[in-house]
């Protein structure tokens, strides 16, 4: 399975732009980019996913790298409910299984 | 119900006791999973069902663990013999087109 390297931890400012970045060097043609996340106390909330162009949503916008290398979900005005373990994870839609593999995220702390 | 419920929310039991944990998808999707979260740790993927049939039981840490789906709804996760190690939040999701809906969860503590 292809894997992602995301920062243990970030901090951010309230009301401010967030960039939480993912590198997926060995990503193949058929592997889709997902992001989840995990709120204090409960299971993981799915928040948006893509393949090659970037996709957004009510919750956030995902910006994949033109080589698809890398990939960076934005939260554009970052609130104290978003403080949450960001996972970026890629799905092999041509694999003989849809499991998703959690890796160990990202620590996103927003400050008041 | 509107999402993916789990029972019970919290189980405490002896070392050495079976325990069965059940998971209600949404109505509908085809795909469920189970995961395990140990505290402070990752989500480590157990199974995975397509319908009422196992593709991938990859992560099932051992035979004392065993999982069934019926009816294509409905998943039951049975721990024989349970291990102080066995302790965790089992979390269950539901999904279509790689979309995952995740339940609260069942906190196990075995004694």
């Amino acid at each position: 399975d292809a894997k992602t390297t995301q920062p243990n931890s970030m901090e951010s400012n309230e009301e401010e732009p967030v960039h939480l970045p993912c590198n997926h060097s060995t990503i193949s043609g058929t592997d889709y980019i997902h992001w989840y996340r995990q709120l204090p106390s409960q299971g993981p909330e799915y928040v948006i996913h893509g393949l090659t162009s970037n996709v957004n949503n009510r919750m956030a916008s995902l910006a994949i790298a033109e080589d698809r290398k890398s990939s960076t979900l934005i939260l554009h005005r970052a609130t104290l409910r978003d403080a949450a373990v960001y996972y970026c994870i890629l799905r092999d839609v041509g694999g003989a299984t849809n499991k998703l593999i959690f890796g160990t995220g990202t620590l996103l702390a927003v400050q008041p | 119900g509107a999402g993916v419920s789990q029972s019970p929310s919290n189980k405490v039991t002896e070392k050495g006791k079976d325990v069965e944990l059940r998971c209600d998808p949404i109505s509908g999707h085809t795909a469920l999973y189970w995961y395990r979260q140990s505290l402070g740790q990752g989500l480590e993927f157990l199974i995975y069902f397509q319908g009422n049939s196992a593709p991938d039981k990859s992560g099932l840490p051992s035979d004392r663990f065993s999982a069934e789906r019926t009816g294509g709804s409905v998943s039951t996760l049975t721990i024989q013999r349970t291990q102080q190690e066995d302790s965790a939040v089992y979390l269950c999701a539901s999904g279509v087109f790689g979309k995952l809906f995740f339940g609260s969860g069942t906190q196990l503590s075995v004694l």
